[in-house]
């Protein structure tokens, strides 16, 4: 079955950096990779999405790169502010028909944003 | 709109004693998704309903993990005779569907049930 590897598993950066937080999946038939922000006691929120058929997503100052004969990819956070302190977790999915798209999920990385 | 809502948040209960947690999804949403988040093992799958039926139940545990839907809307997952390792926060996800398509990929989560087996 797919299995995804995220890293780091914590990143600690200065207000206004950039943050980059990189997943690896090894089931090529993976066609839909997400990434979702979770904040202390609250459910995943999706924060932006990639279809298999395209390299590059950005989305203000967040972007997403996937690499698809590496089987990789990336969130970018450019200008990191306080709120983006958060729990970032990367997925992936294929369309499985009328067995759905079942997420499999990195096991997340704490960002930390310094003021 | 409203979001995916699920109840209660807080569970405690002890070891051996049945509980329901209810998730309501968006509406107009007919696929819907349950996973399971513990500390150690991330997010991971449960089950997945589209409509009232569930084609893919290959996350479930064991069997003292079950789940039904009714209406194409609310679901209740139960487990029965809790344990310890059951503990956890249970969330709901529910995403819409594409006539003739199934399930689109794109999916919106609730904020949880955090139970708790004493």
């Amino acid at each position: 079955g797919e299995n995804v590897e995220q890293h780091p598993s914590t990143l600690s950066v200065q207000e206004g950096d950039s943050a980059v937080i990189k997943c690896t999946y090894s089931d090529s038939a993976s066609n839909y990779f997400p990434w979702y922000k979770q904040e202390l006691g609250k459910g995943p929120q999706l924060i932006i999405d990639i279809r298999s058929n395209v390299g590059e997503k950005k989305d203000q100052r967040i972007a997403v790169t996937l690499n698809k004969t590496a089987k990789h990819f990336s969130l970018h956070i450019t200008e990191t502010q306080p709120e983006d302190s958060a729990v970032y977790f990367c997925a992936a999915s294929w369309s499985a028909g009328r067995y759905g798209n079942k997420l499999v999920f990195g096991a997340g990385t704490i960002l930390r944003v310094k003021s | 709109g409203a979001g995916v809502s699920q109840s209660p948040s807080n569970k405690v209960t002890e070891k051996g004693k049945d509980v329901e947690l209810r998730c309501d999804p968006i509406s107009g949403h007919t696929a819907l998704y349950w996973y399971r988040q513990s500390l150690g093992q991330g997010l991971e799958f449960l089950i997945y309903f589209q409509g009232n039926s569930a084609p893919d139940k290959s996350g479930l545990p064991s069997d003292r993990f079950s789940a039904e839907r009714t209406g194409g809307s609310v679901s209740t997952l139960t487990i029965q005779r809790t344990q310890q390792e059951d503990s956890a926060v249970y969330l709901c996800a529910s995403s819409p569907t594409i006539r003739g398509q199934g399930a689109t990929d794109t999916q919106y989560f609730g904020p949880g049930t955090r139970l708790t087996v004493l």
